[in-house]
C-alpha cells in the first residue's frame, strides 16, 4: 500500500457525461500527479499540482481539468466524455515539486469505462 | 525530446534463473531513471531509481538496475527469479526540461512471466 488513495475504483458512464476522480496524497506529500493508462497510448502524464498550484502540464485535453485543494487532495474532472476516454487513471504523489530526487508513489487507480 | 524504450514486450524466465528487463533512454541532460512494477488490478509500485552515483542501484524485492551511460541503458535485473515476480514492468525517465516539474515519461512496459 503506497498511502495514496483514489476514489472511486471503478466508474461506468455514458458518452457526453462528466465525472470527477478524487485523489488523496500520502501524508506529507505536496505534489499530486495525474496519469492516464490506455492500451493504445500507454502511460501518459496529464498534469501536476504542487502545494495547490499547477506545476507542469502534459497532454491533457481541454475537456479535462484538475485542481488541488488546501488540504492537498486533488480532483480530476473529465467532461464531454468520449469512448476513447476509457482508461485507467492514476494519481501519484511526491514530497517535493518534482525535482531530481523526488519519487512518485502511485495510487491503485480509477478505471473509467465510457459506454 | 526525452524518451524511453523497452525493446521487449515480454520476457519469459524459469524460476530460480536470473532475469533481465531491458530499458534504453534518450535525454538531453542528466538522466533520472526509474523502474516501477504493476501487478494485475493494482497501481504502480516503485522499485528503484538512478539519480547519480553508483552505476548499480539496489531496490525493493531483490531487484537491482545497472546504469550504463555509454549505452544509454538502465536494465533491471534480479539474480534469481520468483513466480511472484510475474508482472508488468515499466521504465521511466524524468523530463529534465525546465518547467516540466516531475513529469515522468514511461516506456511501453515489459510483461515478465516466471514459470515454475
Amino acid at each position: 500500500d503506497s498511502g495514496v488513495t483514489q476514489t472511486p475504483k471503478h466508474l461506468i458512464t455514458a458518452t457526453g457525461q462528466r465525472v470527477t476522480l478524487r485523489c488523496s496524497p500520502r501524508s506529507g506529500d505536496l505534489s499530486v500527479y495525474w496519469y492516464q493508462q490506455s492500451l493504445d497510448q500507454g502511460l501518459q502524464f496529464l498534469i501536476q499540482y504542487y502545494n495547490g498550484e499547477e506545476r507542469a502540464k502534459g497532454n491533457i485535453l481541454e475537456r479535462f481539468s484538475a485542481q488541488q485543494f488546501p488540504d492537498l487532495h486533488s480532483e480530476l474532472n473529465l467532461s464531454s466524455l468520449e469512448l476513447g476516454d476509457s482508461a485507467l487513471y492514476f494519481c501519484a504523489s511526491s514530497v517535493g515539486s518534482g525535482g531530481s530526487t523526488d519519487t512518485q508513489y502511485f495510487g491503485p487507480g480509477t478505471r473509467l469505462t465510457v459506454l | 525530446a526525452q524518451s524511453v524504450a523497452q525493446p521487449e514486450d515480454q520476457v519469459n524466465v524459469a524460476e530460480g534463473n536470473p532475469l533481465t528487463v531491458k530499458c534504453t533512454y534518450s535525454v538531453s541532460g542528466n538522466p533520472y531513471l526509474f523502474w516501477y512494477v504493476q501487478y494485475p488490478n493494482r497501481g504502480l509500485q516503485f522499485l528503484l531509481k538512478y539519480i547519480t552515483g553508483d552505476n548499480l542501484v539496489k531496490g525493493s524485492y531483490g531487484f537491482e538496475a545497472e546504469f550504463n551511460k555509454s549505452q544509454t541503458s538502465f536494465h533491471l535485473k534480479k539474480p534469481s527469479a520468483l513466480v511472484s515476480d510475474s508482472a508488468l514492468y515499466f521504465c521511466a525517465v524524468r523530463d529534465g526540461i525546465y518547467n516540466q516539474g516531475g513529469k515522468l515519461i514511461f516506456g511501453q512496459g515489459t510483461e515478465l512471466s516466471v514459470k515454475p
